[in-house]
């Protein structure tokens, strides 16, 4: 699986949309972008994922730039309870032996 | 988490003795995973399982057995438990089909070796 880059820490204003920023250059073509969330001492939480086409669900957007080397989540308006770590992962769908989790970038949303 | 459950939810053990961790879901998903996680090197698969009976290494197997005779359990045992293995444990399943294959997490075990 390719690997990613990603700001350790990031901050965002409540009620500010947050945009967290993610490289993935070495990407294949049948991988898809995954990205999950930890808020404190919970386990990681599924957000959204996408192979190419910008995707939004309830809780943020994915953006995919066209060469698919970098992807942006986008949390619309950000709040207090958004403050967590993001990671972004890139693997083929149906590998199911793994995801492999980095460091991710701490979002801390500020009032 | 919904559908997927960890006990116990925290344990203190001392050096040496075995210890076994549980993970149950009733999705009916085929794949389970274990994680750890401290801090500095994030979530690392220390094994995984993609149906009853069958189970394979993650990058940080050694020190760590697992068993899944049941679909829905999938356990970790520490045969003989060292400080190195103080961390926080996660499972995981996910259905294994289609382009989704997310993962659901359990809330984590917190287990300390002293």
């Amino acid at each position: 699986d390719a690997k990613t880059t990603q700001p350790p820490s990031m901050d965002c204003a409540e009620g500010r949309a947050a945009n967290l920023p993610c490289n993935h250059s070495t990407i294949s073509g049948n991988e898809y972008v995954y990205w999950y969330r930890q808020i404190h001492s919970q386990g990681p939480q599924y957000i959204i994922h996408g192979l190419k086409n910008n995707e939004t669900n309830e809780m943020a957007s994915l953006i995919i730039t066209e060469d698919r080397k970098s992807s942006t989540l986008i949390l619309p308006h950000a709040t207090l309870r958004d403050t967590a770590v993001y990671y972004c992962i890139v693997r083929v769908a149906g590998n199911n032996n793994d995801m492999r989790f980095g460091a991710g970038t701490r979002l801390t949303v500020k009032p | 988490d919904a559908g997927i459950t960890q006990s116990p939810r925290h344990k203190v053990t001392e050096t040496g003795t075995p210890v076994t961790l549980r993970c149950h879901q009733t999705e009916n998903h085929r794949y389970m995973y274990w994680y750890r996680q401290d801090p500095g090197h994030g979530l690392r698969l220390i094994h995984y399982s993609y149906g009853v009976k069958d189970t394979d290494k993650g990058e940080v197997s050694d020190g760590y057995s697992v068993s899944r005779s049941k679909t829905e359990d999938f356990l970790l045992t520490l045969e003989s438990a060292t400080s190195s293995q103080t961390s926080v444990y996660f499972c995981a399943i996910n259905d294994g089909e289609g382009t989704y294959s997310g993962y659901t997490f359990g809330s984590g075990t917190r287990l300390t070796v002293v």
